[in-house]
């Protein structure tokens, strides 16, 4: 049973232009949050859906920033018109229900030059 | 965001040595969870507490959630090389909408020779 998958694994972009990052979650789970870490810091959430539907996103910044869980395919989290102040490693848990634990993937290190 | 107090942040071990870190909160929450952080990786699951007052060992691991449940502590015993990396705790109140992980600062593990 494969993991949590993530991808791309690193991203560079220049100022201005636009992140899209992917995460698809373990078999069978229905359930996705999204973290964002800063260098020498903890796992800060973000968002969380649960198939098409956004539950929580009180972690998510106002602007230039959103995600989707559709009915087929992986959560994107989308990142417009990027800072350097986007750059940090974001990653994706999954579970199979809210009262499960969250599963990690192994991350993807934005960098905005 | 909140992010739990964690100490010690970093520790320097010889091999062998025993190892403990706590993690405290301002705010109760009803589940704990210890994760480590491997360079480049996601959090990887160690030990997961459900109960105000409950010791839960896997392996040399030990982990308590505190009575007031508002605390944690981990020990590691007679600690190894692959011990090395960063330690987690992370907080989860688990009520409907509010199942996002708070994450502490971090306990960075080095092994000395």
């Amino acid at each position: 049973n494969a993991g949590v998958m993530q991808n791309p694994r690193h991203l560079v972009r220049r100022r201005g232009q636009e992140a899209r990052l992917r995460c698809s979650p373990m078999k069978g789970h229905s359930h996705v949050y999204w973290y964002r870490q800063l260098p020498e810091e903890g796992l800060k959430f973000m968002v969380y859906l649960q198939k098409e539907n956004i539950i929580d996103e009180s972690g998510m910044p106002k602007e230039r920033f959103s995600a989707e869980f559709p009915k087929e395919g992986p959560s994107i989290l989308r990142i417009q018109q990027v800072v350097r102040g986007d750059s940090a490693a974001y990653f994706c848990a999954s579970s199979p229900s809210s009262k499960n634990i969250q599963y990690f993937g192994a991350g993807t290190r934005l960098s905005v030059l | 965001g909140q992010q739990l107090n964690q100490s010690p942040q970093s520790m320097f071990i010889q091999e062998g040595e025993d190892v403990s870190m706590n993690c405290t909160s301002s705010s109760i929450f009803n589940t704990w969870l210890w994760y480590k952080q491997d360079p480049g990786e996601g959090p990887v699951l160690l030990i997961a507490l459900y109960k105000a007052g409950e010791l839960t060992s896997n392996g040399r691991l030990t982990a308590q959630f505190g009575i007031t449940r508002k605390d944690s502590f981990l020990n590691i015993s007679a600690s190894i090389p692959s011990d090395v990396g960063i330690y987690f705790c992370a907080g989860q109140v688990l009520n409907f909408g509010n199942e996002k992980l708070t994450f502490g600062t971090g306990t960075r593990l080095t092994i000395i020779p």
